[in-house]
C-alpha cells in the first residue's frame, strides 16, 4: 500500500525567507505525486503535481517541487515566502487510476512578520 | 462555473441521528469522492465512486454509506451518527489525464460536521 511522510507538523519561517517543506513516499512504482495548500477554513487547492519527465515542477504562486526517486521524496520549495502563505501543506500520492490519492498527514506553515 | 459544492457547510448532530451530505460538481467528471479531516490525521478516504451508479470502499468506509444517482452528485450518509463522526468532510471529482493514468483531483469548501 502506498503511503505519505510528512516529518514536520509545524513550521515557523520569516516573511521573505526561504521555505522547504518535506515529503517522502512510498510506493512500489512511478508515482504520481502532488501537493496541495488549505487556507483556513477552505477547501484544498492543488499546487503542482508530478506525473512524468522533468524531476522539477513548478506549481502557482511561486512555489516548485522536486521529484527525487533515489530518496523517494518530493519537497515543495519556495524562494520567498508572504505573510499569505501561511495554510497547511499536504502531499499526497497516486498509483494512478481512479482510486484517489493518499494523503500525508500535513505541514502547518507560519509566517513570522 | 462552481466546481465541486458541498451541502450543507456546517451540521450538528445528536447521536444516533442520521443525515446526508450532497457534493455537486459541474465540470463533468467520472470520478468522486469523500474524505474526512481530522486533526492531525491529514485527509482520509471514506468512499468513491468511479461513475454513475458505482461505490467503492475506501480507507474509512465504516459506519457511512454513498450514492451515485447521477454523474453530478455524490451523497455521503450516515445513518446512526456517532460521536467519532465529528469531522471536516470534503468532496472531490476528478478525471483521468490522458496519456498519464493519474487522476487530479478538485476539491469543494467542505462540510463541518459535529456529533454530540
Amino acid at each position: 500500500a502506498q503511503s505519505v511522510t510528512q516529518p514536520d507538523i509545524h513550521i515557523t519561517v520569516s516573511e521573505g525567507a526561504s521555505l522547504e517543506l518535506r515529503c517522502n513516499y512510498s510506493y512500489g512504482a512511478t508515482p504520481y505525486l502532488f501537493w496541495y495548500v488549505q487556507s483556513p477554513g477552505q477547501g484544498l487547492q492543488l499546487l503542482l503535481k508530478y506525473f512524468s519527465g522533468d524531476t522539477l515542477v513548478q506549481g502557482i504562486k511561486g512555489f516548485e517541487a522536486e521529484f527525487k526517486r533515489s530518496q523517494s521524496s518530493f519537497n515543495l520549495r519556495k524562494p520567498s515566502v508572504h505573510w499569505s502563505d501561511a495554510a497547511e501543506y499536504f502531499c499526497a500520492v497516486s498509483g494512478g487510476g481512479a482510486d484517489g490519492l493518499t494523503f500525508g498527514k500535513g505541514t502547518h506553515l507560519i509566517i513570522q512578520p | 462555473n462552481a466546481g465541486v459544492t458541498q451541502t450543507p457547510k456546517f451540521r450538528v448532530l445528536k447521536t444516533g441521528q442520521s443525515m446526508t451530505l450532497l457534493c455537486a460538481q459541474d465540470m463533468n467528471h467520472e470520478y468522486m469522492y469523500w474524505y474526512r479531516q481530522d486533526p492531525g490525521m491529514g485527509l482520509r478516504l471514506i468512499h468513491y465512486s468511479v461513475g454513475e451508479g458505482t461505490t467503492a470502499k475506501g480507507e474509512v468506509p465504516d459506519g457511512y454509506n454513498v450514492s451515485r444517482l447521477k454523474k453530478q452528485n455524490f451523497l455521503l450518509g450516515l445513518e446512526s451518527a456517532a460521536p467519532s463522526q465529528t469531522s471536516v468532510y470534503f468532496c472531490a471529482s476528478s478525471y483521468l489525464w490522458q496519456g498519464a493514468g493519474a487522476n487530479v483531483l478538485t476539491f469543494g469548501a467542505g462540510s463541518r460536521l459535529t456529533v454530540l
